[in-house]
């Protein structure tokens, strides 16, 4: 797996865009980069995945850029609800990959 | 509905008394996997299995057992519990184990050990 770096932890207000931005310089052909939220007390849900562009959802934007070395997630319009750790994975489509590492995320507080 | 379940929900128990934490998930998933969530130290892999009778080692696999004789049920078992496995555990499963497939999480088991 590649490895991730992201911010461990962001500020913001209701209503304001947010954008996470994850680096993974050695990220690999056939990687796809993975956005997962996690809310206080619960298990992590996926939001959204992509590999290269744009890629859009009701929940968020994931922008990457031509060469690939890191990837920004935006949250637009945040409300206190988005209160949440927010993780980044970088991996392969194929079969055969066994540990999953979510580390530690970045923890995103969204204040009124 | 789609789910995993995990029971307990709560436990606290006492250091040397065996406890299992039950998973099982309804979606035909290979791979399942557990995860420990401590403060500052994020979401660690405990265990994965790939398929039935299929188990292996994560991150931090040291003092817990698992098996997989089922597809559909991942037990995690503690054979002589400590209280530095006090932490909050999420069961998961995925299709396929790797990040392209996406990972559906149980609601969580909050232990504490004394």
């Amino acid at each position: 797996l590649a490895k991730t770096t992201q911010p461990i932890s962001m500020d913001s207000y209701e209503g304001q865009e947010v954008n996470i931005t994850c680096s993974h310089n050695n990220i690999a052909t056939n990687d796809y980069i993975t956005w997962y939220q996690q809310f206080p007390s619960q298990g992590p849900r996926f939001i959204i995945q992509g590999y290269k562009t744009k890629v859009t959802n009701e929940v968020a934007s994931l922008f990457i850029p031509a060469d690939r070395k890191s990837s920004t997630l935006s949250l637009p319009r945040v409300s206190l609800s988005d209160t949440a750790v927010y993780y980044c994975l970088v991996g392969e489509r194929g079969s055969g990959y066994s540990t999953l590492t979510f580390g530690k995320g970045t923890m995103l507080l969204v204040s009124p | 509905e789609a789910q995993v379940t995990q029971n307990p929900r709560y436990l606290i128990t006492v250091t040397g008394k065996k406890l299992t934490v039950t998973c099982s998930q309804n979606m035909n998933h290979e791979y399942m996997s557990w995860y420990r969530q401590d403060p500052g130290l994020g979401l660690r892999q405990i265990y994965y299995s790939m398929n039935v009778e299929v188990t292996d080692k994560g991150d931090v696999p040291e003092g817990y057992k698992v098996s997989r004789k089922e597809k559909r049920n991942f037990p995690l078992i503690l054979e002589s519990p400590s209280p530095n496995q006090t932490s909050l555990y999420f069961c998961a499963s995925s299709r396929q184990g790797n990040t392209y497939n996406e990972q559906f999480f149980g609601p969580g088991t909050r232990l504490t050990v004394l």
